[in-house]
């Protein structure tokens, strides 16, 4: 069975710090992997997508990178910003089976401080 | 696109009463997901459905939960009787091809009292 874990649950960091989150899987059969931002009493945004092929992605001051062999992945944040405090989840995709489903760590809360 | 819209945003009801939750995915999305968030057990996948039809219903809780696809622009999911334990947040997502990027809906949270 895939379980997914994001250590650590909370990390408050100053602001313009560099950061790491990160998450791990205990199935390497994945077919992508999915970064989100979920704000306090809102939805989810999707940050990035990392195909199972590949091994990092990056967007703006987000870089994800994925090493399915050791099952493990991290999202990489540069110079952080308060606007950056949220909780961050991380998702894979199974390779075989139901593979629309997507299965979610407890998630990463994020504060910057000014 | 005004993205994935769901309604009600916040639900209140007593133990027992039906809820039903309304989900409209974005325009042309072929997939779609209802999810459950709580703080003890995260975010689980309860459903989700293809081109209108349900595909893996495996994380409904039980019996009390159903949910329908009439057709590809609109879906509900139903609790009857309504539980305590059922109070959470409930998401709905949508995505093109089952291997894309789901689009999160703003969720139901739902309380039951």
């Amino acid at each position: 069975k895939q379980e997914v874990t994001q250590i650590p649950a909370a990390l408050s960091v100053p602001e313009g710090e560099n950061l790491v989150l990160n998450c791990s899987f205990t199935d390497s059969a994945i077919y992508n992997l999915q970064w989100f931002r979920q704000d306090p009493g809102k939805g989810l945004t999707s940050l990035l997508l990392i195909q199972s092929s590949q091994r990092e992605q990056t967007s703006g001051r987000l870089n994800a990178s994925l090493d399915k062999s050791s099952g493990r992945s991290t999202l990489y944040i540069a110079a952080s910003q308060p606007g950056d405090s949220a909780t961050y989840l991380c998702a894979v995709r199974l390779l075989s089976g139901n593979t629309g489903k997507l299965i979610f760590g407890q998630g990463t809360t994020l504060q910057v401080k000014p | 696109d005004a993205g994935v819209i769901q309604s009600p945003r916040h639900e209140v009801t007593e133990m027992g009463q039906e809820v039903t939750l309304r989900c409209k995915p974005i325009s042309g999305h072929d997939y779609l997901f209802w999810y459950r968030q709580t703080m003890m057990r995260g975010l689980e996948l309860l459903i989700y459905f293809n081109n209108n039809v349900p595909i893996d219903d495996s994380g409904m809780p039980e019996d009390r939960f159903s949910a329908k696809m009439p057709n590809a622009s609109f879906s509900t999911l139903k609790i009857q009787p309504s539980e305590p334990r059922d109070s959470a947040v409930y998401f709905c997502a949508s995505s093109l091809g089952h291997n894309n990027e789901q689009f999160f809906g703003p969720g139901t949270r739902l309380t039951v009292l």
